[in-house]
Protein backbone atom coordinates (compact mmCIF):
# COMPACT_ATOMS: atom_id res chain seq x y z
CA UNK A 1 0.00 0.00 0.00
CA UNK A 2 1.20 3.66 -0.89
CA UNK A 3 1.67 5.41 2.75
CA UNK A 4 0.90 9.12 2.99
CA UNK A 5 2.33 11.14 5.34
CA UNK A 6 1.20 14.84 6.25
CA UNK A 7 2.59 17.59 8.33
CA UNK A 8 2.31 19.09 10.78
CA UNK A 9 -0.20 17.49 12.40
CA UNK A 10 -1.44 20.44 13.95
CA UNK A 11 -0.95 24.11 13.60
CA UNK A 12 -1.81 27.13 15.20
CA UNK A 13 -2.65 29.72 13.07
CA UNK A 14 -4.94 33.87 12.95
CA UNK A 15 -7.27 34.90 10.62
CA UNK A 16 -5.59 36.54 7.55
CA UNK A 17 -2.62 34.06 7.52
CA UNK A 18 -1.23 31.99 5.07
CA UNK A 19 -1.24 28.49 5.90
CA UNK A 20 0.87 25.75 4.04
CA UNK A 21 0.19 22.21 4.86
CA UNK A 22 2.63 19.12 3.31
CA UNK A 23 1.32 15.85 1.95
CA UNK A 24 4.53 13.14 1.19
CA UNK A 25 3.54 9.97 -0.68
CA UNK A 26 5.83 6.94 -0.56
CA UNK A 27 6.34 6.47 -3.70
CA UNK A 28 5.34 8.47 -6.98
CA UNK A 29 1.79 8.83 -7.45
CA UNK A 30 1.94 11.43 -10.34
CA UNK A 31 -0.57 14.09 -9.70
CA UNK A 32 -3.50 11.62 -8.19
CA UNK A 33 -3.80 13.28 -4.73
CA UNK A 34 -7.17 14.78 -3.52
CA UNK A 35 -7.28 16.99 -0.04
CA UNK A 36 -10.21 17.24 1.92
CA UNK A 37 -11.62 19.41 4.62
CA UNK A 38 -13.85 18.28 7.46
CA UNK A 39 -14.88 20.03 10.41
CA UNK A 40 -16.11 18.86 14.05
CA UNK A 41 -19.04 16.36 13.66
CA UNK A 42 -19.68 16.68 9.78
CA UNK A 43 -18.56 15.02 6.63
CA UNK A 44 -15.31 15.51 4.67
CA UNK A 45 -15.43 18.25 2.21
CA UNK A 46 -13.50 17.88 -1.25
CA UNK A 47 -11.44 20.55 -1.73
CA UNK A 48 -8.65 19.71 -4.10
CA UNK A 49 -7.92 17.15 -6.69
CA UNK A 50 -5.47 15.86 -8.99
CA UNK A 51 -3.40 18.08 -6.87
CA UNK A 52 -4.22 21.44 -8.21
CA UNK A 53 -7.42 21.46 -9.32
CA UNK A 54 -10.24 23.52 -7.13
CA UNK A 55 -13.26 21.80 -6.64
CA UNK A 56 -16.35 23.87 -7.86
CA UNK A 57 -17.90 25.81 -5.16
CA UNK A 58 -14.47 25.96 -3.09
CA UNK A 59 -13.21 29.37 -2.26
CA UNK A 60 -10.16 30.49 -4.53
CA UNK A 61 -8.06 31.07 -1.24
CA UNK A 62 -7.31 27.05 -1.57
CA UNK A 63 -4.72 25.91 -3.70
CA UNK A 64 -2.79 22.77 -4.28
CA UNK A 65 0.67 21.97 -5.95
CA UNK A 66 2.90 19.52 -6.44
CA UNK A 67 3.36 15.97 -8.25
CA UNK A 68 5.08 13.03 -7.58
CA UNK A 69 5.41 12.30 -4.17
CA UNK A 70 5.53 16.48 -2.30
CA UNK A 71 2.41 18.06 -1.87
CA UNK A 72 1.21 21.52 -0.27
CA UNK A 73 -2.14 22.74 0.12
CA UNK A 74 -1.79 26.38 0.67
CA UNK A 75 -4.80 29.02 2.38
CA UNK A 76 -3.54 32.16 1.46
CA UNK A 77 -5.69 34.03 3.90
CA UNK A 78 -7.08 31.95 6.28
CA UNK A 79 -10.65 32.72 7.30
CA UNK A 80 -12.74 31.64 10.58
CA UNK A 81 -14.66 29.03 8.35
CA UNK A 82 -11.23 27.42 7.74
CA UNK A 83 -10.37 26.30 11.36
CA UNK A 84 -11.50 22.28 10.66
CA UNK A 85 -9.03 19.21 9.84
CA UNK A 86 -7.63 18.74 6.51
CA UNK A 87 -6.46 15.36 5.03
CA UNK A 88 -4.52 14.61 1.92
CA UNK A 89 -5.18 11.15 -0.12
CA UNK A 90 -3.98 9.47 -2.72
CA UNK A 91 -5.93 7.78 -5.75
CA UNK A 92 -3.32 6.31 -7.69
CA UNK A 93 -3.73 3.09 -6.50
CA UNK A 94 -6.47 0.67 -4.62
CA UNK A 95 -6.50 1.07 -1.80
CA UNK A 96 -6.72 4.35 -1.66
CA UNK A 97 -4.69 6.38 1.45
CA UNK A 98 -5.47 9.22 3.67
CA UNK A 99 -2.85 11.09 5.74
CA UNK A 100 -3.18 11.31 9.49
CA UNK A 101 -4.74 14.69 9.00
CA UNK A 102 -3.49 18.25 10.49
CA UNK A 103 -5.80 20.41 12.64
CA UNK A 104 -5.87 23.94 12.00
CA UNK A 105 -6.81 25.37 15.15
CA UNK A 106 -7.15 29.39 16.27
CA UNK A 107 -4.49 30.87 17.81
CA UNK B 1 -29.01 18.66 -5.12
CA UNK B 2 -26.76 15.09 -4.23
CA UNK B 3 -27.88 13.56 -1.07
CA UNK B 4 -26.27 10.49 0.55
CA UNK B 5 -28.48 9.00 3.56
CA UNK B 6 -26.32 6.55 5.51
CA UNK B 7 -28.09 4.34 8.22
CA UNK B 8 -28.15 0.90 9.66
CA UNK B 9 -25.15 1.44 12.21
CA UNK B 10 -25.98 0.08 15.92
CA UNK B 11 -24.35 -1.07 18.74
CA UNK B 12 -23.26 -5.05 18.58
CA UNK B 13 -21.60 -7.30 20.07
CA UNK B 14 -17.97 -9.18 18.47
CA UNK B 15 -19.21 -11.62 16.47
CA UNK B 16 -22.16 -9.72 15.27
CA UNK B 17 -23.47 -8.99 12.09
CA UNK B 18 -24.85 -5.44 10.64
CA UNK B 19 -26.10 -4.30 7.44
CA UNK B 20 -25.65 -0.37 6.60
CA UNK B 21 -27.52 1.41 3.47
CA UNK B 22 -27.09 4.45 1.96
CA UNK B 23 -30.37 5.93 -0.21
CA UNK B 24 -28.89 8.62 -3.34
CA UNK B 25 -30.02 10.87 -4.38
CA UNK B 26 -29.96 14.01 -7.24
CA UNK B 27 -28.02 12.13 -9.70
CA UNK B 28 -28.07 9.18 -11.44
CA UNK B 29 -26.86 6.27 -9.17
CA UNK B 30 -25.93 3.73 -11.86
CA UNK B 31 -22.98 6.53 -13.57
CA UNK B 32 -21.02 6.45 -10.34
CA UNK B 33 -18.87 4.12 -8.59
CA UNK B 34 -19.35 4.15 -4.68
CA UNK B 35 -17.16 3.50 -1.84
CA UNK B 36 -17.40 3.03 1.94
CA UNK B 37 -14.87 4.93 4.26
CA UNK B 38 -14.58 4.71 7.94
CA UNK B 39 -13.43 6.93 10.81
CA UNK B 40 -12.82 5.62 14.45
CA UNK B 41 -13.45 7.90 16.92
CA UNK B 42 -10.97 10.43 17.56
CA UNK B 43 -9.03 9.42 14.63
CA UNK B 44 -8.35 9.49 10.51
CA UNK B 45 -10.26 7.94 7.72
CA UNK B 46 -9.81 4.87 6.40
CA UNK B 47 -11.36 3.33 3.42
CA UNK B 48 -13.20 0.22 3.59
CA UNK B 49 -14.47 -0.75 0.10
CA UNK B 50 -15.34 0.50 -3.37
CA UNK B 51 -18.04 -0.79 -6.23
CA UNK B 52 -18.35 0.45 -9.60
CA UNK B 53 -21.26 2.06 -10.80
CA UNK B 54 -22.40 -1.63 -12.84
CA UNK B 55 -21.54 -3.58 -9.18
CA UNK B 56 -19.47 -5.77 -11.56
CA UNK B 57 -16.18 -4.70 -9.87
CA UNK B 58 -15.78 -4.64 -6.14
CA UNK B 59 -12.32 -3.76 -4.37
CA UNK B 60 -11.98 -4.03 -0.26
CA UNK B 61 -9.62 -3.07 2.15
CA UNK B 62 -6.97 -6.03 3.71
CA UNK B 63 -8.78 -5.48 7.50
CA UNK B 64 -12.46 -6.26 5.80
CA UNK B 65 -11.51 -9.18 3.50
CA UNK B 66 -13.49 -11.90 4.18
CA UNK B 67 -15.88 -10.20 6.17
CA UNK B 68 -17.81 -7.62 4.57
CA UNK B 69 -19.64 -7.50 1.37
CA UNK B 70 -20.44 -4.37 -0.38
CA UNK B 71 -23.06 -4.57 -3.05
CA UNK B 72 -25.94 -1.92 -4.76
CA UNK B 73 -29.30 -1.74 -6.15
CA UNK B 74 -29.39 0.49 -9.19
CA UNK B 75 -33.47 0.32 -9.09
CA UNK B 76 -33.27 1.63 -5.80
CA UNK B 77 -30.41 3.83 -5.97
CA UNK B 78 -29.24 2.30 -2.49
CA UNK B 79 -25.37 0.93 -1.29
CA UNK B 80 -25.21 -1.39 0.91
CA UNK B 81 -22.32 -2.96 3.43
CA UNK B 82 -22.72 -6.15 4.74
CA UNK B 83 -20.39 -6.46 7.67
CA UNK B 84 -20.36 -10.09 9.44
CA UNK B 85 -17.79 -11.11 11.92
CA UNK B 86 -16.99 -7.80 13.76
CA UNK B 87 -14.84 -6.67 15.73
CA UNK B 88 -14.07 -4.19 18.15
CA UNK B 89 -12.06 -2.87 15.62
CA UNK B 90 -14.44 -2.22 13.42
CA UNK B 91 -16.10 0.48 15.94
CA UNK B 92 -16.17 3.88 13.75
CA UNK B 93 -18.49 6.25 11.91
CA UNK B 94 -18.71 4.59 8.13
CA UNK B 95 -19.44 7.21 5.58
CA UNK B 96 -20.69 6.25 2.11
CA UNK B 97 -19.17 8.64 -0.52
CA UNK B 98 -19.67 9.52 -4.00
CA UNK B 99 -16.57 8.51 -6.73
CA UNK B 100 -16.50 11.53 -9.77
CA UNK B 101 -16.74 8.32 -12.17
CA UNK B 102 -18.72 5.43 -12.74
CA UNK B 103 -14.99 3.42 -12.68
CA UNK B 104 -13.29 3.30 -8.81
CA UNK B 105 -11.41 6.31 -8.78
CA UNK B 106 -11.50 6.71 -5.00
CA UNK B 107 -11.95 10.78 -6.27
CA UNK B 108 -15.13 10.90 -3.76
CA UNK B 109 -17.03 14.37 -4.64
CA UNK B 110 -20.22 13.72 -1.80
CA UNK B 111 -20.17 12.05 1.25
CA UNK B 112 -22.86 11.09 3.40
CA UNK B 113 -23.49 12.23 6.65
CA UNK B 114 -22.19 8.78 8.41
CA UNK B 115 -23.66 6.24 10.97
CA UNK B 116 -21.99 4.95 13.61
CA UNK B 117 -21.54 0.90 14.46
CA UNK B 118 -20.36 0.11 18.10
CA UNK B 119 -18.99 -3.40 18.11
CA UNK B 120 -18.76 -4.11 21.94
CA UNK B 121 -19.69 -6.57 24.78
Amino acid sequence: DIQVTQSPSSLSASVGDRVTISCRASQSISSYLNWYQQKQGKAPKLLIYAASSLQSGVPSRFSGTGSGTDFTLTISSLQPEDFATYYCQQSYSTPPTFGQGTKVEIK
Amino acid sequence: EVQLLDSGGDSVQPGGSLRLSCAASGFTFSSNAMSWVRQAPGKGLEWVSGISGSGGSKYYADSVKGRFTISRDNSKNTLFLQMNNLRAEDTALYYCAKDASRTVTTLYDYWGQGTLVTVSS
